[in-house]
């Protein structure tokens, strides 16, 4: 079956530094990489997804890459903001949304 | 917020019971899915229910079932519980073709389950 590894497992940063999240899939079959945010106490939330038919995704702060050779891909958020204090998991899937999960990074933006 | 709605929000139960959460789907989905999630870790799947059928199910003993009813509602059942079973329980939904293209999954808010 599918294994996803996430890393960093934490990851602090000031306001305004970017972050950057990287995770390696074993399936190569896998062909839908979506990425969540956890508050604690809250449901995860998709923030932003690619398919393997395209290497590159952005939207505003938010980018995500997809190197489909390397088998990885990887989370990219500029300008941080408190607000963006969270547990991120990146995910893979190769049908039916039945997703794999990373373990997580717990990212910190300091004011 | 997503229109996927789970209840109870919270559960304690004891060692040896049998306990049933509950999940909407969002409307116009067809597909649930159920995860687990314990402190710390990533959530795990379970398995999945598409138009009323088991459709895929993870490392999970058959303690672990399901349902999925004709208004793409769902039900996840333990039975025997457990210590380690306690738990975040997540259902997501999705709206599937069929063709194995995969479709945005929302998460409802989770169904926290303390085996004591």
């Amino acid at each position: 079956g599918e294994n996803v590894e996430q890393h960093p497992s934490t990851l602090s940063v000031q306001e305004g530094d970017s972050a950057v999240i990287k995770c390696t899939y074993s399936d190569s079959a896998s062909n839908y990489f979506p990425w969540y945010k956890q508050e604690l106490g809250k449901r995860p939330q998709l923030i932003i997804d690619i398919r393997s038919n395209v290497g590159e995704k952005k939207d505003q702060r938010i980018a995500v890459t997809l190197n489909k050779t390397a088998k990885h891909f990887s989370l990219h958020i500029t300008e941080t903001q408190p607000e963006d204090s969270a547990v991120y998991f990146c995910a893979a899937t190769s049908g039916y949304s039945t997703l794999t999960f990373g373990k997580g990074t717990m990212l910190l933006v300091s004011p | 917020e997503t229109g996927v709605t789970q209840s109870p929000t919270h559960l304690i139960k004891t060692r040896g019971q049998q306990v049933t959460l509950r999940c909407s789907s969002q409307s116009g989905h067809n597909t649930v899915s159920w995860y687990q999630q314990a402190l710390g870790q990533g959530p795990q799947f379970i398995f999945q229910y598409y138009r009323e059928e088991e459709n895929g199910r993870g490392n999970f003993p058959p303690r672990f079932s399901g349902l999925q009813f004709p208004n793409y509602s769902s039900e996840l059942n333990v039975n025997a519980l457990e210590l380690d079973d306690s738990a975040l329980y997540l259902c997501a939904s999705s709206l599937e073709g069929g063709q194995g293209w995969d479709a945005e999954a929302f998460f409802g808010q989770g169904t926290r389950l303390t085996v004591v």
